[in-house]
């Protein structure tokens, strides 16, 4: 069974940083390029950054360019999110997906971990 | 960035109705459409890729249909697990897209 488990989530002050894990098992990990999409409260989903199977190419939304870092560890079956200058608009629930496969299904995000919450506040 | 626009909002229907659900991109994506359902606290679940293909495991109740810049999704015979969000996604351009989302609730 494809299991993803988000953690790192919390409360955190404006302006502040946090580390975001997503431990894996029941699939090749490194055959599968891996996601981050976020969701804030009441709203649709939004993709946050992609990393490829190997590491080498990484994709950032323009919203968090700059400050979120993307990173895996194929031999831990784990992939993270670095996330610096955080701000109110980074709330929301943070999930780990799986891409469904490769090529054109990059960008098609299947299965998703159950979630973390990232509060940003004072 | 390709917009997409669903709608309605929100649907409310019977068990057993036919509904009808409309994602409309702001420029051509082909047939690189999903359509995802959510449930409170859980996460989002693909039921449609590629505009009109069924996700293995998913109802066949749920039918998608579309291409270039209009798509929908229709569920036949409404069951009371298919009340949910659904959220449509574009992944034929990076950055990736969702829709809004239409609220299917119980009449």
């Amino acid at each position: 069974e494809v299991q993803l488990v988000e953690s790192g989530g919390g409360l955190v002050k404006p302006g502040g940083s946090l580390t975001l894990s997503c431990e894996t098992s029941g699939f090749m990990f490194s055959a599968y390029s891996m996601n981050w999409v976020r969701q804030a409260p009441g709203k649709g989903p939004e993709w946050v950054a992609s990393i490829t199977n190997s590491g080498r190419e990484i994709y950032y939304a323009d919203a968090v360019e700059g400050r979120f870092i993307i990173a895996r560890d194929n031999g831990k079956n784990s992939l993270s999110l670095q996330m610096d200058r955080l701000g109110a608009e980074d709330t929301g629930v943070y999930y780990c997906a799986r891409s469904y496969g490769s090529g054109s299904f990059i960008g098609l995000f299947d299965p998703w971990g159950q979630g973390v919450l990232v509060s940003v506040s004072s | 960035d390709i917009q997409l626009t669903q709608s309605p909002s929100t649907l409310s229907a019977s068990v057993g109705d036919s509904v009808t659900l409309t994602c409309r991109a702001s420029q051509s994506i082909g047939r690189r459409l999903a359509w995802y359902q959510q449930k409170p606290g859980k996460p989002p679940k693909v039921v449609i890729y590629e505009a009109s293909n069924l996700e293995s495991g998913a109802p066949s109740t749920f039918s998608g249909s579309g291409s270039g810049t209009d798509f929908t999704l229709t569920i036949s015979s409404l069951q009371p697990d298919d009340f949910a969000n659904y959220f449509c996604q574009q992944y034929q351009t990076y950055s990736w897209t969702f829709g809004q989302g239409t609220k299917v609730e119980m009449k």
